[in-house]
Formats: structure tokens, C-alpha cells, sequence
């Protein structure tokens, strides 16, 4: 089993939609959790960390069940600059404190 | 600040030939990660240092790869002898120290998109 498992898509939705991304770990000892962003033939980047108590960004809202070990990533009103691979993201266990597991990412197109 | 910063950024080579992958940190950095991504298995972390250390190497695929860190702001990725499953697009990252309640996110370089024929 994957450490971190994501629907790879493509979400196709219009402009203004909601839409919304879910990711699975396996590692119960997982230290923390975020959601990078990737743009097609260009690097990773932070998007944001996801806290325990569920955080909001703007049009983004994560959230986090540590007992069903899933996330999930809410995008609210979406551009067609939201057009992106999302990736879920664990930080390991105390001993691999600065390691990161990407999850092989969830493609969106938001079209006009 | 320049951030990471990786050459070449696209590698075209012979099957048989030694690749050599290149990575600045950012200054002041003490993590340094080397990454592979393919389509197929996405990205999957190769090695990391820490204080030009190697730390964790057990992504490595096989013999054929080794990585380096002479100083804290160079590494290198070396691929002897190259083989056509190698052709992925490999990067770097850095990151500083975090503690047990915060974390400092990755940088990530652009990139070298490496293809074996």
C-alpha cells in the first residue's frame, strides 16, 4: 500500500465551481500534513499546512481526520489559474522529522 | 534571494553514458533533497543530507546511482552508466532546521528533465 494515496483525476469543472480533493495515509504516526501545488512542467510548491483543527485560505479549506487518516482539500469559487496538479503531502515519523511522502498528485482543469 | 537552483536543466544521453545532476541550496539551508518523478510512481525522494551529511539514502534505486555533498552550498547527482528507465524529471530541495511544532516547507529547484535513449 502507498503511503499516501490521492484520486490522480483529471477534475474537469467550470469556472465559480467547488470543488473538492481527498488523500489518504497510511503511517498513523504521521507528523504533518500539507498540500503543495504543481503546475504543469514547472516544481512543487507549498500551497498549505493542514492543522488538525481544519484551516482556511482564501478559497482554500483543508481539513484533517487523523482517526480516518484523510484529508482533504476544498477549493471554493475556482479560477482557471487553479489548474494544477494538487498534491497531498505527510511529514514522516520522529525519525525521518524532516522527510516528506508526496502522494502522486490530483489534476484540476477549471475551464471556461 | 536566487533560491534552489539546478543544471542542466534538460539532459538528453545515450544509454551507457554518466549523468551528472547539479544543485545550489539556498544559503543557509541544512536540508538538501533529491527527488525523481515519473508519470507513473510521481515523486519519490532519492536522498537527503543534512549538514552535507547524508542522512537517509534507502531511495536510491540501485548501484548505479550516488550523490554527493562537498560543501553546504553544492551537490551533485550522478547516474553511471544511465539507463532509458532513468529518463525522469529529477530535483533538488532545501529546507532549514524545523522544530517538532513548526516546520520550514521545501524550495524547490526547477528541475533537470533528464531522457535516456
Amino acid at each position: 500500500r502507498k503511503e499516501v494515496e490521492q484520486d490522480p483525476g483529471p477534475f474537469n469543472v467550470p469556472e465559480g465551481a467547488t470543488v473538492a480533493f481527498n488523500c489518504t495515509y497510511s503511517n498513523s504516526a504521521s507528523q504533518s500534513f500539507f498540500w503543495y501545488r504543481q503546475d504543469c512542467r514547472k516544481e512543487p510548491k507549498l500551497l498549505m499546512s493542514v492543522y488538525s483543527s481544519g484551516n482556511e485560505d482564501g478559497r482554500f479549506t483543508a481539513q484533517l481526520n487523523r482517526a480516518s487518516q484523510y484529508i482533504s482539500l476544498l477549493i471554493r469559487d475556482s479560477k482557471l489559474s487553479d489548474s494544477a496538479t494538487y498534491l497531498c503531502v505527510v511529514r514522516g515519523v520522529p525519525t525521518g522529522f524532516q522527510k516528506l511522502v508526496f502522494g502522486t498528485g490530483t489534476r484540476l482543469l477549471v475551464s471556461p | 534571494d536566487a533560491g534552489v537552483i539546478q543544471s542542466p536543466r534538460h539532459e538528453v544521453t545515450e544509454m551507457g553514458q554518466e549523468v551528472t545532476l547539479r544543485c545550489k541550496p539556498i544559503s543557509g539551508h541544512d536540508y538538501l533533497f533529491w527527488y525523481r518523478q515519473t508519470m507513473m510512481r510521481g515523486l519519490e525522494l532519492l536522498i537527503y543530507f543534512n549538514n552535507n551529511v547524508p542522512i537517509d539514502d534507502s531511495g536510491m534505486p540501485e548501484d548505479r546511482f550516488s550523490a554527493k555533498m562537498p560543501n553546504a552550498s553544492f551537490s551533485t547527482l550522478k547516474i553511471q552508466p544511465s539507463e532509458p528507465r532513468d529518463s525522469a524529471v529529477y530535483f533538488c530541495a532545501s529546507s532549514r532546521q524545523g522544530t517538532r511544532s513548526g516546520y520550514y516547507g521545501y524550495t524547490f529547484g526547477s528541475g533537470t528533465r533528464l531522457t535516456v535513449v
